[in-house]
């Protein structure tokens, strides 16, 4: 089973600013099959990009994701007080997993 | 607009069972395949299985493999999700999410998860 670890697993920061999530994969991910979903409170998760760097339907420009192999980024590059939620990723390449989320809250 | 609406909460005890639906709508039931993911309190989102909508051959996480069920109702445009032998660490929010590709349209079977249901809480207690 692929482990994903995602770093770090709290950040801290203030509306305007860059946010860069990681996610580290045990095994590489094959042909980049890796998402990343957003979480907020009492809500399902919510699709942000999959194949490690497409955008899903009606998500901002300001999400961006990249990466291969075993590590991957999410960036965002100014943070909206909309994006203060729990992101997760989730590899689809080998079975499915998920990593444990990076909490990010307003500093 | 394509939707996931689940069954409400249930409380369950230790040893029984528990299934949940997930009605689809806003697209044609059978051309997409519907997975199974749980979130036990302040735990990491857990895969538990999918079934391809069109064909009923459902396949399971190891993790879950003789536990758990997933069935549909093509007619009924709804998928079903059973799990037995309940224990107080299956005590969860339990969600359906529709695969990101349509069947055929991918080189793999299973993808990216969206939309997701809503979510239902099973609580198992004595």
């Amino acid at each position: 089973e692929i482990v994903l670890t995602q770093s770090p697993g709290t950040l801290s920061l203030s509306p305007g600013e860059r946010a860069t999530l990681s996610c580290r994969a045990s095994q590489s991910v094959s042909s980049s099959y890796l998402a990343w979903y957003q979480q907020k409170p009492d809500q399902a998760p919510r699709l942000l990009i999959y194949g490690a760097s497409s955008r899903a339907t009606g998500i901002p420009d300001r999400f961006s994701g990249s990466g291969s192999g075993t590590d991957f980024t999410l960036t965002i590059s100014r943070l909206e007080p909309e994006d203060f939620a729990v992101y997760y990723c989730q590899q689809y390449g080998s079975s499915i997993t998920f990593g444990q989320g990076t909490r990010l809250e307003i500093k | 607009q394509v939707q996931l609406v689940q069954s409400g909460a249930e409380v369950k005890k230790p040893g029984a069972s528990v299934k949940v639906s997930c009605k689809a709508s806003g697209y044609t039931f059978s051309t997409y395949a519907l997975h199974w993911v749980r979130q036990a309190p302040g735990q990491r989102l857990e895969w538990m299985g999918w079934i391809n909508a069109g064909r009923d051959n459902p396949k399971y996480s190891q993790k879950f493999q003789g536990r758990v069920t997933i069935t549909r109702d093509t007619s009924a445009s709804t998928a079903y999700m059973e799990l037995s032998s309940l224990r107080s660490e299956d005590t969860a929010v339990y969600y359906c999410a529709r695969d990101g590709c349509r069947v055929g349209d991918c080189y793999s079977p299973t993808n990216w998860f969206d939309p997701w249901g809503q979510g239902t809480l099973v609580t198992v207690s004595s």
